[in-house]
């Protein structure tokens, strides 16, 4: 499986833009990066995802590096419902097999 | 439509008893997991269906440990023997291939083993 490292806190304040990175070094050509977040008490609610271009929408950015070994979740304006666990994970496109990892916890500050 | 479910939502049992966790997919998924999460932990992989395939049992911690699911519907994790740090939420998604693999979670069923 390709795998994929983030850190594993972040703290943000509230309405302030949020920058939550993912490394993927082993990724394969036809690994989408899909990001989903777990809000307290919660099972994990998909974000966004993306191949190759950066992708918007209406929760949040996706921004992916050129060479697709790394990826950047964007939060334009903290909330501070969005304190949660944000998970990286790379699924291909012609199957299912997507594993969680740790994640990011985000932390936001009034 | 219907989410994916489980029940039960809760359960406690005694240490050494077996327990049965029940999973319904969303209608026409064909791929379903079984995750683990303990107390302010991740998650963690333990067993992925897909349609008519076996299963991908690495994640399962121990021999206690086993799932089955009969076709592309309903799925049971049953843990045997059940020791405390068995005690987490465990969490049940499912997904189909025409969605881009997005996979929608249940409630979990929270297991605390006295």
């Amino acid at each position: 499986d390709a795998k994929t490292t983030q850190p594993n806190s972040m703290e943000s304040n509230e309405e302030e833009p949020v920058h939550l990175p993912c490394n993927h070094s082993t990724i394969s050509g036809t690994d989408y990066i899909h990001w989903y977040r777990q809000l307290p008490s919660q099972g994990p609610e998909y974000v966004i995802h993306g191949l190759t271009s950066n992708v918007n929408n209406r929760m949040a950015s996706l921004a992916i590096a050129e060479d697709r070994k790394s990826s950047t979740l964007i939060l334009h304006r903290a909330t501070l419902r969005d304190a949660a666990v944000y998970y990286c994970i790379l699924g291909a496109g012609n199957n299912n097999d997507m594993r969680f990892g740790a994640g990011t916890r985000l932390t936001v500050k009034p | 439509g219907a989410g994916v479910s489980q029940s039960p939502s809760n359960k406690v049992t005694e240490k050494g008893k077996d327990v049965e966790l029940r999973c319904d997919p969303i209608s026409g998924h064909t791929a379903l997991y079984w995750y683990r999460q303990r107390l302010g932990q991740g998650l963690e992989f333990l067993i992925y269906f897909q349609g008519n395939s076996a299963p991908d049992k690495s994640g399962l911690p121990s021999d206690r440990f086993s799932a089955e699911r009969t076709g592309e519907s309903v799925s049971t994790l049953t843990i045997q023997r059940t020791q405390q740090e068995d005690s987490a939420v465990y969490l049940c998604a499912s997904s189909s291939r025409g969605s881009y693999n997005e996979q929608f979670f249940g409630p979990g069923t929270r297991l605390t083993v006295l």
